[in-house]
């Protein structure tokens, strides 16, 4: 069966402070993968897409980058943490065009 | 215009009672839809797919009308596990990604 596995459950990081949050995928090959973001009181907002290894689709944040090193690991990364990234950061993969989400536990991350 | 928009109540309900909750989307090329369950502080989950012809799963009841834009999720005989925040998801026209509305908030109450 297929498990997706995002890690750490909750980080506190300074202003200022690099980034890095990684989520597996296992069980498939070629998924679709995803980063949302869900702050405080707000909606999910869709940070980054990839469709397969080497390829990211950016939505709209400014001070993160993704990457897609292997085909079923997605990494979400800054080199300096705003205050405004505080917040729920959601994995999440797909099986086809037509499918829904299998999301990931989440990081609550929290900038101090 | 929101892509997906949703009544973010809180819907205080008893247990037992009935309650729907209504979405609306903007845009018509859509073709898949959702609802996704989010219990507090925790990922969302796949409640159910929601079908043209309308589609039922338990006590939980899925309507799609194409014409209005409008996605609605039923749900009978109310629980307190029901309590949670529920939330319209819909696929992006031509694209790989989904959009979710804010969400409606659920209190079953005794």
């Amino acid at each position: 069966s297929q498990t997706i596995h995002q890690w750490p459950a909750t980080l506190v990081q300074p202003v200022g402070s690099p980034l890095s949050l990684e989520c597996t995928v296992e069980g498939t090959s070629n998924p679709n993968l995803y980063w949302y973001r869900q702050a405080a009181g707000r909606g999910l907002q869709l940070l980054f897409y990839s469709v397969g290894i080497g390829q990211i689709s950016s939505e709209v944040p400014q001070n993160l980058s993704a990457s897609r090193p292997q085909d079923r690991q997605f990494i979400l990364s800054s080199k300096k943490l705003l205050l405004s990234d505080s917040g729920f950061y959601l994995c999440a993969w797909k099986v086809d065009f037509q499918s829904g989400y299998t999301f990931g536990s989440g990081t609550r991350l929290t900038v101090v | 215009r929101k892509e997906v928009e949703q009544d973010p109540g809180p819907f205080n309900v008893p247990e037992g009672a009935t309650v729907a909750f209504n979405c609306t989307y903007s845009n018509s090329a859509s073709q898949s839809f959702f609802w996704y369950r989010q219990d507090c502080r925790k990922e969302p989950k796949l409640l159910m797919s929601v079908y043209s012809s309308g589609n039922e799963d338990g006590r939980f009841t899925a309507q799609l009308n194409r014409a209005s834009q409008y996605i609605s999720l039923l749900i009978r005989d109310s629980k307190l596990s029901d309590s949670a925040t529920y939330l319209c998801v819909v696929n992006r026209p031509g694209g790989y990604a989904l959009n979710f509305g804010k969400g409606t908030s659920l209190l079953v109450t005794p």
